[in-house]
């Protein structure tokens, strides 16, 4: 089965950009995007085909792309963007949704 | 304003049956791909079902396969789960999530419901 592994927690201090990776053998022929998740509210979509950045996502979030891993980047990290973050892609075909299992920002 | 709003979720014994409904609002529901997504108590999120315009194609995760049907109603902008055969480890809230490009191959949710906490529990 395809899997999507991310590191399960990162840590920065505020100011500092913070870096989450995700690997999976698919993101070559799959897109990946990511997600925001704060406790007790829904995930919200902050990058989407590899890159893209929906509008009212603030500029600090981008998204890159190589071979088999893709990458979220939020440069100059404030207090508010410390949450869980999911990246999400899709096997070859198209048929199964995939989700990384997560990786918890701290903001120290 | 797009909304998303999900309904149905509370207790249900092992072996029992839930039908959960997601009411949706401020866009052409007709014209988009909807999806369900769980999220276990304190765990990541799992990508449950799809469903085409339609209707006319479905998909679903392996664990509920034969035991959960997505449908909708594009009249009463309204998507469902009917959920059979629930067990322990159908525990979960149950998002209904927007699917805006999937018919171009693209494969994911840019707007999420607030979720309907399911438990499976005797």
């Amino acid at each position: 089965s395809y899997e999507l592994t991310q590191p399960p927690s990162v840590s920065v201090s505020p100011g500092q950009t913070a870096r989450i990776t995700c690997s999976g053998d698919a993101l070559p022929k799959q897109y990946a995007y990511w997600y925001q998740q704060k406790p007790g509210q829904a995930p919200i979509l902050v990058i989407y085909k590899d890159s893209e950045r929906p509008s009212g996502i603030p500029e600090r979030f981008s998204g890159s792309s190589s071979g088999t891993t893709v990458t979220l980047t939020i440069s100059g990290v404030q207090a508010e963007d410390e949450s869980d973050y999911y990246c999400q892609s899709a096997d070859s075909t198209g048929t199964y949704v995939i989700f990384g299992g997560g990786t918890k920002l701290t903001v120290l | 304003e797009l909304q998303l709003v999900e309904s149905g979720g509370g207790l249900v014994q092992p072996g029992g049956s839930l039908r959960l409904s997601c009411a949706a609002s401020g866009f052409t529901f007709t014209t988009y791909w909807m999806s369900w997504v769980r999220q276990a108590p304190g765990k990541g999120l799992e990508w449950v079902a799809t469903i085409k315009r339609d209707g006319s194609e479905t998909y679903y995760v392996d664990s509920v396969k034969g035991r959960f049907t997505i449908s909708r109603d594009n009249a009463k902008k309204s998507l469902y789960l009917q959920m059979n055969s629930l067990r322990a480890e159908d525990t979960a809230v149950y998002y209904c999530a927007r699917d805006p490009e999937r018919s171009s191959g693209y494969y994911f949710f840019d707007y999420w419901g607030q979720g309907t906490l399911v438990t499976v529990s005797s």
